[in-house]
């Protein structure tokens, strides 16, 4: 079935420094990827959707200077969370659309110290 | 959004059946009834999905009500890996229309041994 590998899965970083996290579609190719921040204890909420070749559309909220995706080509998008606070330590996960179900990542633990 | 509603959470005995009801009185014709589950520190996985019939696979059953208002994920033998927050959602089968997920607050399934 469809794969899709995010990395890394844990990352602890020192406040003020940008942390990029990569989702990639293993054996299928994956024009749109999905973008979740999930709090303790609280469901995962969309944060954006990741177009190939084109710009993310961003939910209502979601600072699109400080949570920088790039989407490049049909199997890798990135996201990049730049001048990282304690307040962005959270667990991201990234997802993409298969013919019929969605697929997720494993999930990235990030941690602001 | 066509919008589902859960219990916050639900126990059974490991190896007993467990039946999780979803509740989505709003659903539209188009739309397909998803199950999700996300087992702890981990993304979340595809459990099973259904239109009008009740449908059947390796980990789950999904029985639909015949006037689609409801549906209920069916664990047939429960096992302490099932522990895991159980989320059902809708998605219209026209792709492109309602592209992204957006999760609700789930069931939390506790598993007793």
């Amino acid at each position: 079935g469809a794969v899709v590998s995010q990395h890394p899965s844990r990352v602890i970083c020192k406040s003020g420094t940008s942390v990029k996290i990569e989702c990639r579609s293993l054996d299928f190719q994956a024009t749109t990827m999905f973008w979740y921040r999930q709090f303790p204890k609280q469901s995962l909420m969309l944060m954006a959707t990741s177009n190939e070749g084109s710009k993310a559309t961003y939910e209502q909220g979601v600072e699109k200077d400080k949570f920088l995706i790039n989407h490049a080509s049909l199997t890798l998008s990135t996201l990049t969370v730049a001048s990282a606070h304690p307040e962005d330590s959270s667990f991201y996960i990234c997802s993409a659309r298969g013919t019929e179900a969605y697929t997720f990542g494993s999930g990235t633990r990030l941690t602001v110290v | 959004d066509a919008k589902t509603t859960q219990p916050n959470s639900m126990e059974s005995n490991e190896e007993e059946p467990v039946h999780l009801p979803c509740n989505h009185s709003t659903i539209s014709g188009t739309d397909y009834i998803h199950w999700y589950r996300q087992l702890p520190s981990q993304g979340p996985e595809y459990v099973i999905h259904g239109l009008t019939s009740n449908v059947n696979n390796r980990m789950a059953s999904l029985a639909i009500a015949e006037d689609r208002k409801s549906s209920t994920l069916i664990l047939h033998r429960a096992t302490l890996r099932d522990a895991a927050v159980y989320y059902c959602i809708l998605r219209d089968v026209i792709v492109g229309r309602d592209d992204k997920i957006i999760f609700g607050k789930g069931t939390r399934l506790h598993i007793l041994p």
